[in-house]
């Protein structure tokens, strides 16, 4: 079975830019989540999506960071206009989500390979 | 703010010894760990998950979790170099959120 897919692998621009990221998540999976890790913060949780709806946005740390998921099969991180502190490893992982009468249980995460972005 | 906290390391154990990583979370409605591990410029590969009070185990690794003293543990039996890494302790909160510790970086010497 293909994991989670994601492109570009690496990426370098320059401030001011706008920067993509796409993520393909592994096929039946319901729920998207995006990360970012950095060597002083670890590996945050950006956004994730349930049913390619955003749950939770909490993480995103300010309106130049966007999320999109149109399908079940794609989801886009925007960064515009890009600043050289977004430098870090971007990481997109699936998991399934299922509902129970009590609270809904999931499947543990998989992380795709990760975009590495440098911002100069 | 739900913590979850690692000693950042590096632990370093020699070849065929028990290595042993720790993790305290601060969310006591916590409800599942995880345990990932990240070689160097890769991306984290789960291990082990945890659900219930007690240990967990799977060929070499066994995970603990007491979730009175709300902590959680892996260790690794017969260490051995390829399991040099970086070890995420993962926890999935109340809110249903997964909140990752900074890793520990072990180091298995040969």
């Amino acid at each position: 079975d293909a994991g989670v897919i994601q492109s570009p692998r690496h990426e370098v621009t320059e401030m001011g830019q706008e920067v993509t990221l796409r993520c393909k998540p592994i096929s039946g999976h319901n729920s998207l989540f995006w990360y970012r890790q950095t060597m002083m913060r670890g590996l945050e949780l950006l956004i994730y999506f349930n049913n390619n709806v955003p749950i939770d946005d909490s993480g995103m740390p300010e309106d130049r960071f966007s999320a999109k998921m149109p399908n079940a099969s794609f989801s886009t991180l925007k960064i515009q206009p890009s600043e050289p502190r977004d430098s870090a490893v971007y990481f997109c992982a699936s998991s399934l989500l299922f509902s129970t009468i009590g609270p809904p249980l999931d499947q543990p995460q998989h992380f795709g390979d990760g975009t590495r972005l440098s911002i100069l | 703010q739900k913590e979850v906290e690692q000693n950042s390391g590096p632990l370093s154990v020699p070849e065929g010894a028990i290595a042993s990583l720790n993790c305290t979370y601060s969310d006591r409605g916590s409800q599942s760990f995880f345990w990932y591990r990240q070689y160097s410029g890769k991306s984290p590969e789960l291990i082990m998950f945890i659900y219930s009070n007690g240990d967990k185990e799977d060929g070499r690794f066994t995970a603990q979790l007491n979730k009175a003293s709300q902590y959680v543990s892996l260790l690794i039996r017969d260490s051995q170099p390829s399991d040099s890494a970086t070890y995420l302790c993962a926890v999935k909160g109340s809110n249903y959120k997964l909140t990752f510790g900074k890793g520990t970086l072990l180091t298995v010497n040969p």
